[in-house]
């Protein structure tokens, strides 16, 4: 079993609806998620944390944390055009070294 | 110059080449990483210097060999490499927390350019 897993899409939305991006991971033991952007040859950018159970809400992004079920999503509202990147997700794995462990990333694309 | 910062972007080398990658950050973090980002797969973690010690993915063959002379530099030395290892080489930092205290903010990398890296 992939330590995170995503589907790599990708995945079209019309412009102004809400995009759903989902993760799960394996390690029950973590505590840090992560959802970085990364549009097409440009480096991965943090835009959402969250570390506790629920919503956390930045603008127009929301991520939601359940450790029970093991995954966390990423919903974008009011999608525009400029959303349109690779969505990666990232969990911190505590083996010895703490380490960042990515999945695979979802292609969005937002059709005008 | 902000942020973090790779050199070259972009290197196309033979499979008999020496070159280094280079990586410097601006943020005053205490942790730096290398990752390998090939097409359709998860990015990879390929080193880690945390806190002036060094963690490193097993996998990855001795052809990468990586240095850290301060918090600030980086450094990926490429010696005779195969076509298989051309791939985006992303140079991150970040703050890590000290001792046992738990730090959930620890863990947000901040990621340079990278280097695209082509091997003939």
């Amino acid at each position: 079993q992939k330590e995170v897993e995503q589907n790599s899409g990708p995945l079209s939305v019309p412009e102004g609806a809400i995009a759903s991006l989902n993760c799960t991971y394996s390690d029950r033991v973590s505590q840090s998620f992560f959802w970085y952007r990364q549009y097409s040859g440009k480096s991965p950018e943090l835009i959402m944390s969250i570390y506790s159970n629920g919503d956390k809400e930045d603008g127009r992004f929301t991520v939601q944390l359940n450790k029970a079920s093991q995954y966390v999503s990423l919903l974008i509202r009011d999608s525009q055009p400029s959303d349109s990147a690779t969505y990666l997700c990232a969990v911190k794995i505590i083996q010895g070294a703490q380490k960042l462990v990515f999945g695979q990333g979802t292609r969005l694309t937002i059709n005008p | 110059e902000t942020g973090v910062t790779q050199t070259p972007r972009h290197l196309v080398m033979g499979m008999t080449n020496k070159k280094s990658l280079k990586c410097e950050q601006h943020l005053g973090h205490n942790a730096m990483y290398w990752y390998k980002q090939s097409a359709k797969k998860p990015l990879e973690l390929m080193f880690v210097y945390s806190l002036e010690e060094r963690v490193e993915n097993n996998s990855v063959p001795s052809r990468f060999s990586p240095e850290c002379p301060n918090s600030s530099h980086l450094f990926l030395h490429l010696h005779t490499l195969q076509p298989e290892d051309s791939a985006l080489y992303l140079c991150a930092s970040s703050q890590e927390g000290s001792g046992r205290a738990w730090n959930p903010a620890a863990g947000e990398l901040f990621f340079g350019e990278g280097s695209r890296l082509t091997v003939l």
